[in-house]
Protein backbone atom coordinates (compact mmCIF):
# COMPACT_ATOMS: atom_id res chain seq x y z
CA UNK A 1 0.00 0.00 0.00
CA UNK A 2 1.04 3.36 -0.07
CA UNK A 3 0.39 7.17 1.50
CA UNK A 4 1.67 10.16 1.31
CA UNK A 5 2.15 12.74 4.39
CA UNK A 6 1.93 16.16 3.51
CA UNK A 7 3.55 17.39 6.85
CA UNK A 8 2.23 21.21 6.49
CA UNK A 9 -1.56 22.14 5.55
CA UNK A 10 -0.93 25.99 5.17
CA UNK A 11 2.45 27.52 4.57
CA UNK A 12 2.35 31.67 4.27
CA UNK A 13 5.30 33.26 2.64
CA UNK A 14 6.00 36.55 2.06
CA UNK A 15 6.79 37.46 -2.16
CA UNK A 16 10.30 37.05 -3.44
CA UNK A 17 11.36 34.52 -0.05
CA UNK A 18 11.75 31.29 -0.94
CA UNK A 19 9.80 28.17 0.25
CA UNK A 20 9.58 24.60 0.75
CA UNK A 21 7.22 22.19 0.81
CA UNK A 22 7.24 18.79 2.38
CA UNK A 23 6.10 15.07 1.52
CA UNK A 24 6.87 12.46 2.80
CA UNK A 25 5.79 8.19 1.49
CA UNK A 26 5.41 5.12 2.38
CA UNK A 27 5.24 2.45 0.12
CA UNK A 28 6.24 -1.09 -0.40
CA UNK A 29 6.41 -1.29 -3.84
CA UNK A 30 8.88 1.10 -6.23
CA UNK A 31 6.53 3.87 -6.95
CA UNK A 32 6.96 7.23 -9.49
CA UNK A 33 6.55 10.69 -7.41
CA UNK A 34 4.54 13.63 -8.39
CA UNK A 35 3.78 17.19 -7.49
CA UNK A 36 0.63 18.71 -9.10
CA UNK A 37 -0.75 22.26 -7.92
CA UNK A 38 -4.24 23.35 -8.38
CA UNK A 39 -5.58 26.79 -8.83
CA UNK A 40 -9.03 27.75 -8.05
CA UNK A 41 -12.11 26.21 -9.54
CA UNK A 42 -9.33 24.65 -11.86
CA UNK A 43 -8.08 21.13 -12.25
CA UNK A 44 -4.96 19.39 -11.36
CA UNK A 45 -1.52 20.52 -13.00
CA UNK A 46 1.83 18.65 -13.28
CA UNK A 47 4.29 20.47 -11.77
CA UNK A 48 7.48 18.09 -11.90
CA UNK A 49 7.75 13.91 -11.70
CA UNK A 50 10.32 11.89 -10.25
CA UNK A 51 10.73 8.90 -12.44
CA UNK A 52 14.08 7.52 -11.94
CA UNK A 53 17.56 9.13 -12.37
CA UNK A 54 18.64 12.56 -10.99
CA UNK A 55 17.06 12.60 -7.93
CA UNK A 56 16.93 16.22 -8.42
CA UNK A 57 14.08 17.26 -10.53
CA UNK A 58 13.21 20.59 -11.92
CA UNK A 59 10.06 21.42 -13.43
CA UNK A 60 8.02 24.17 -14.46
CA UNK A 61 7.07 27.63 -13.13
CA UNK A 62 10.93 27.54 -11.71
CA UNK A 63 9.80 24.53 -8.67
CA UNK A 64 12.06 21.87 -8.05
CA UNK A 65 12.46 18.77 -5.78
CA UNK A 66 14.76 16.37 -4.66
CA UNK A 67 13.76 12.52 -3.96
CA UNK A 68 15.31 11.54 -0.80
CA UNK A 69 15.33 7.79 -0.83
CA UNK A 70 16.59 6.89 2.42
CA UNK A 71 14.37 9.50 4.17
CA UNK A 72 11.63 8.42 2.15
CA UNK A 73 10.79 12.36 1.29
CA UNK A 74 10.22 14.40 -2.60
CA UNK A 75 10.29 17.99 -1.31
CA UNK A 76 9.18 21.08 -3.34
CA UNK A 77 11.46 24.13 -3.26
CA UNK A 78 11.43 27.37 -5.02
CA UNK A 79 13.85 29.85 -4.20
CA UNK A 80 11.91 33.18 -5.09
CA UNK A 81 7.63 33.03 -5.10
CA UNK A 82 5.59 35.54 -6.70
CA UNK A 83 2.09 36.17 -5.67
CA UNK A 84 0.61 33.75 -8.74
CA UNK A 85 2.12 30.65 -6.82
CA UNK A 86 -0.65 31.16 -4.51
CA UNK A 87 -2.18 28.00 -4.76
CA UNK A 88 -3.03 24.49 -3.41
CA UNK A 89 0.19 21.87 -3.88
CA UNK A 90 -0.41 18.41 -3.90
CA UNK A 91 2.12 15.58 -3.66
CA UNK A 92 1.20 12.30 -5.12
CA UNK A 93 2.98 8.98 -5.51
CA UNK A 94 1.94 5.54 -7.81
CA UNK A 95 3.10 2.53 -8.04
CA UNK A 96 5.69 1.90 -11.16
CA UNK A 97 3.33 -0.45 -12.66
CA UNK A 98 -0.12 0.74 -12.17
CA UNK A 99 -1.85 3.95 -13.59
CA UNK A 100 -3.66 5.21 -10.47
CA UNK A 101 -1.83 8.21 -8.29
CA UNK A 102 -2.20 8.58 -4.12
CA UNK A 103 -2.02 11.86 -3.22
CA UNK A 104 -1.64 13.67 -0.07
CA UNK A 105 -4.10 16.09 1.36
CA UNK A 106 -2.70 19.14 0.16
CA UNK A 107 -0.60 21.96 0.96
CA UNK A 108 -2.05 25.70 0.43
CA UNK A 109 0.49 28.44 -0.30
CA UNK A 110 -0.15 31.96 0.24
CA UNK A 111 2.09 34.39 -1.22
CA UNK A 112 2.10 37.59 0.71
CA UNK A 113 2.93 40.64 -1.02
CA UNK B 1 -4.00 21.16 -28.84
CA UNK B 2 -7.16 21.12 -26.61
CA UNK B 3 -6.91 20.27 -23.01
CA UNK B 4 -9.22 17.21 -21.01
CA UNK B 5 -12.67 18.93 -21.41
CA UNK B 6 -15.27 17.35 -18.80
CA UNK B 7 -19.31 18.19 -19.07
CA UNK B 8 -21.36 19.58 -16.92
CA UNK B 9 -18.89 21.57 -15.13
CA UNK B 10 -21.84 22.22 -12.07
CA UNK B 11 -24.68 20.02 -11.29
CA UNK B 12 -27.01 19.75 -8.68
CA UNK B 13 -28.95 16.49 -7.69
CA UNK B 14 -30.73 15.20 -4.74
CA UNK B 15 -30.46 12.36 -2.87
CA UNK B 16 -31.55 8.74 -4.74
CA UNK B 17 -30.95 10.29 -8.23
CA UNK B 18 -28.63 9.12 -10.34
CA UNK B 19 -26.10 11.53 -12.45
CA UNK B 20 -23.31 11.22 -15.54
CA UNK B 21 -20.62 12.76 -16.04
CA UNK B 22 -18.07 13.07 -19.53
CA UNK B 23 -14.89 13.49 -19.55
CA UNK B 24 -13.56 14.41 -23.33
CA UNK B 25 -9.68 13.05 -23.27
CA UNK B 26 -7.04 14.74 -25.29
CA UNK B 27 -7.35 13.72 -28.62
CA UNK B 28 -4.66 10.98 -29.48
CA UNK B 29 -4.61 10.27 -25.67
CA UNK B 30 -6.12 6.63 -24.93
CA UNK B 31 -6.34 6.36 -21.25
CA UNK B 32 -8.62 8.21 -18.96
CA UNK B 33 -8.70 7.64 -15.69
CA UNK B 34 -11.23 9.50 -12.58
CA UNK B 35 -10.59 11.06 -9.63
CA UNK B 36 -12.98 12.33 -6.51
CA UNK B 37 -12.14 15.25 -4.38
CA UNK B 38 -13.76 16.14 -1.66
CA UNK B 39 -12.71 18.27 1.39
CA UNK B 40 -12.66 14.93 4.15
CA UNK B 41 -11.14 12.46 2.05
CA UNK B 42 -8.94 14.34 -0.56
CA UNK B 43 -8.28 12.67 -3.65
CA UNK B 44 -9.06 9.67 -4.19
CA UNK B 45 -8.63 7.21 -7.55
CA UNK B 46 -12.00 6.01 -9.27
CA UNK B 47 -11.13 3.80 -11.94
CA UNK B 48 -8.76 4.12 -14.82
CA UNK B 49 -10.08 2.98 -18.53
CA UNK B 50 -7.89 1.94 -21.87
CA UNK B 51 -9.19 1.17 -25.02
CA UNK B 52 -12.21 0.77 -23.84
CA UNK B 53 -11.64 -1.91 -20.72
CA UNK B 54 -11.30 -1.18 -16.92
CA UNK B 55 -7.88 -1.81 -16.17
CA UNK B 56 -7.91 -0.57 -12.61
CA UNK B 57 -10.78 0.23 -9.72
CA UNK B 58 -10.20 2.62 -6.61
CA UNK B 59 -11.91 1.12 -3.15
CA UNK B 60 -15.36 2.61 -4.07
CA UNK B 61 -18.39 1.26 -3.98
CA UNK B 62 -20.65 -0.51 -6.76
CA UNK B 63 -22.78 2.51 -7.21
CA UNK B 64 -19.79 4.70 -9.23
CA UNK B 65 -19.10 2.81 -12.41
CA UNK B 66 -17.53 4.11 -15.77
CA UNK B 67 -16.96 3.01 -19.41
CA UNK B 68 -15.10 4.36 -22.05
CA UNK B 69 -15.86 4.35 -26.06
CA UNK B 70 -14.05 3.69 -28.80
CA UNK B 71 -13.19 7.32 -29.31
CA UNK B 72 -11.99 7.31 -26.49
CA UNK B 73 -14.50 9.42 -24.16
CA UNK B 74 -15.90 8.32 -20.89
CA UNK B 75 -18.41 8.20 -18.86
CA UNK B 76 -18.41 8.09 -15.01
CA UNK B 77 -22.07 6.81 -13.30
CA UNK B 78 -23.16 7.68 -9.76
CA UNK B 79 -26.45 5.58 -8.90
CA UNK B 80 -28.39 6.05 -6.04
CA UNK B 81 -26.71 9.10 -4.83
CA UNK B 82 -26.07 10.04 -1.45
CA UNK B 83 -25.18 13.36 0.29
CA UNK B 84 -21.35 12.07 0.91
CA UNK B 85 -21.08 11.90 -2.91
CA UNK B 86 -20.62 15.46 -3.18
CA UNK B 87 -17.40 16.49 -4.66
CA UNK B 88 -15.11 17.66 -7.60
CA UNK B 89 -14.89 14.69 -10.16
CA UNK B 90 -11.86 15.60 -11.77
CA UNK B 91 -10.75 13.74 -15.02
CA UNK B 92 -6.81 12.86 -16.47
CA UNK B 93 -6.11 11.72 -19.63
CA UNK B 94 -2.24 10.54 -20.48
CA UNK B 95 -1.46 9.00 -24.56
CA UNK B 96 -0.88 5.86 -23.01
CA UNK B 97 -1.43 3.68 -19.45
CA UNK B 98 1.46 3.79 -16.81
CA UNK B 99 2.66 6.88 -14.83
CA UNK B 100 5.54 7.26 -17.04
CA UNK B 101 3.03 9.41 -19.42
CA UNK B 102 1.90 12.91 -18.10
CA UNK B 103 -1.21 12.54 -16.93
CA UNK B 104 -3.39 15.60 -17.54
CA UNK B 105 -6.42 16.60 -15.75
CA UNK B 106 -9.46 18.41 -16.56
CA UNK B 107 -11.00 21.24 -14.66
CA UNK B 108 -13.49 18.79 -12.96
CA UNK B 109 -17.23 18.93 -12.52
CA UNK B 110 -18.88 19.98 -9.05
CA UNK B 111 -21.22 17.46 -7.92
CA UNK B 112 -23.81 18.93 -5.24
CA UNK B 113 -26.27 16.35 -3.76
CA UNK B 114 -28.67 18.11 -1.71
Amino acid sequence: AQSVTQLDSQVPVFEEAPVELRCNYSSSVSVYLFWYVQYPNQGLQLLLKYLSGSTLVKGINGFEAEFNKSQTSFHLRKPSVHISDTAEYFCAVGPTGANNLFFGTGTRLTVIP
Amino acid sequence: KAGVTQTPRYLIKTRGQQVTLSCSPISGHRSVSWYQQTPGQGLQFLFEYFSETQRNKGNFPGRFSGRQFSNSRSEMNVSTLELGDSALYLCASSSTPGLQETQYFGPGTRLLVL
